[in-house]
This record gives structure tokens, sequence and C-alpha cells, in this order.
């Protein structure tokens, strides 16, 4: 069946430190990867996502690009904020459908210090 | 920005009590989520729901489960005898038609079984 592997956390930074949490997937045909991040008290929010291979999501400073020959969607932003801190979440969607389930990974805890 | 709005936010309960989580979707949307993470573990696909029933539901989603949309607001999963390894946090999801719809994630309900 599909499943997600992240790396685990927490992964801790100091403010203006580079992230990369890792992503990969096990998943038939070709399904659409997203990643999601929960602030303290708050919902599952979508943070980026790509639907096909090659493609780069981005939103908010973060970046991942769907890389189907190594089956990754590594998440990476630049210079991290304290306001970053939060669990991050990669998603699939199976190429069923649309309306599809998400198969998620067990979450990467990451705390941004000044 | 419209939400998922799923309450109680916390709720405890006693071995062997059915209990109801309740979720207002988005109004315009036509599918619906259960999910629950298990402190420090993945977060797992529960049920979906399409047109006044059931699309598909996951291993975890036996006889003690189920699911209502009683009156075209609210969305409920009851879980009608609850067990010790019941207790997780549950999020609701709903989703809009088409493939520019993504999902809305309430802020989820952490269930404690005592």
């Amino acid at each position: 069946g599909n499943s997600v592997t992240q790396m685990e956390g927490p992964v801790t930074l100091s403010e203006e430190a580079f992230l990369t949490i890792n992503c990969t997937y096990t998943a038939t045909g070709y399904p659409s990867l997203f990643w999601y991040v929960q602030y303290p008290g708050e919902g599952l929010q979508l943070l980026l996502k790509a639907t096909k291979a090659d493609d780069k999501g981005s939103n908010k400073g973060f970046e991942a690009t769907y890389r189907k020959e190594t089956t990754s969607f590594h998440l990476e932003k630049g210079s991290v904020q304290v306001s970053d801190s939060a669990v991050y979440f990669c998603a699939l969607r199976a190429s069923t459908g649309t309306a599809s389930k998400l198969t998620f990974g067990t979450g990467t805890r990451l705390q941004v210090t000044l | 920005e419209p939400e998922v709005t799923q309450t109680p936010s916390h709720q405890v309960t006693q071995m062997g009590q059915e209990v109801i989580l309740r979720c207002v979707p988005i109004s315009n949307h036509l599918y619906f989520y259960w999910y629950r993470q298990i402190l420090g573990q993945k977060v797992e696909f529960l049920v979906s729901f399409y047109n006044n029933e059931i699309s598909e539901k996951s291993e975890i989603f036996d006889d003690q489960f189920s699911v209502e949309r009683p009156d075209g607001s609210n969305f409920t999963l009851k879980i009608r005898s609850t067990k010790l390894e019941d207790s997780a946090m549950y999020f609701c999801a709903s989703k809009g038609a088409g493939t520019n719809y993504g999902y809305t994630f309430g802020s989820g309900t952490r269930l404690t079984v005592v």
C-alpha cells in the first residue's frame, strides 16, 4: 500500500538557519504530494503541494520538489524564523481520484530559537 | 477564510462509554473525512463520506465506529464503546469538488479514554 516516511524530529534550528525535512514515499502510479503544517493549538494547514514529477511547490519561503526517480519530496527553507516553529507533515494522495484520502507521515516537529 | 470547526477540543471519557465527536465542515464542500493521530504516531485515515454515504474506510473503522451527517451541516463520528486504545487526536476534514479545492482540516478533538 501507499506510505510516507519522514525524518524524525524534533529538529532544532537557530533563526536564519537552513531547513531540510526529508520525506520519501511509496506509491503506485503518480500520486500528488503535500506538505501540511500544524501550529500549536491549530488544525493541519496546507503549506504546499505538487501534483506531478518535477513540479516544485512553494509557499511562504518553503519549497519542495517532486522527485519521482528518488520518490522524495523534501521540504526546504533558506532562512527559518521563530514563527516557523510547528509540526510539519508530508502526505500523498493516490492517483485514483482528486477526493481520495491522504496518507500522512508521522510529522516532524521544528523548533526555531533566537 | 472558511474554517472547519470541531467540538469539543478535548474530551475525557470512561472506557466502554459512547462518544460523539462533532465537526462543522465548510458549507459548500462535498467530501468529508475523519483522521486520527495516536500520540507520537502517524496521522491515520479513518473514513471518507460523500453523497450521504461512506465512500471509503480503513481497517481501523470497525463496527464500533459510525459517521453521520444528520442535518446537512454537522458531520459526526461516533465511537460506540470506547477502548483505551481509542485515545488519540481526531481530525475532521472537508473538500470541495474539483482539483482546485484542497482539504481543509479542523483543529482536532483530543479524546482521552480512561
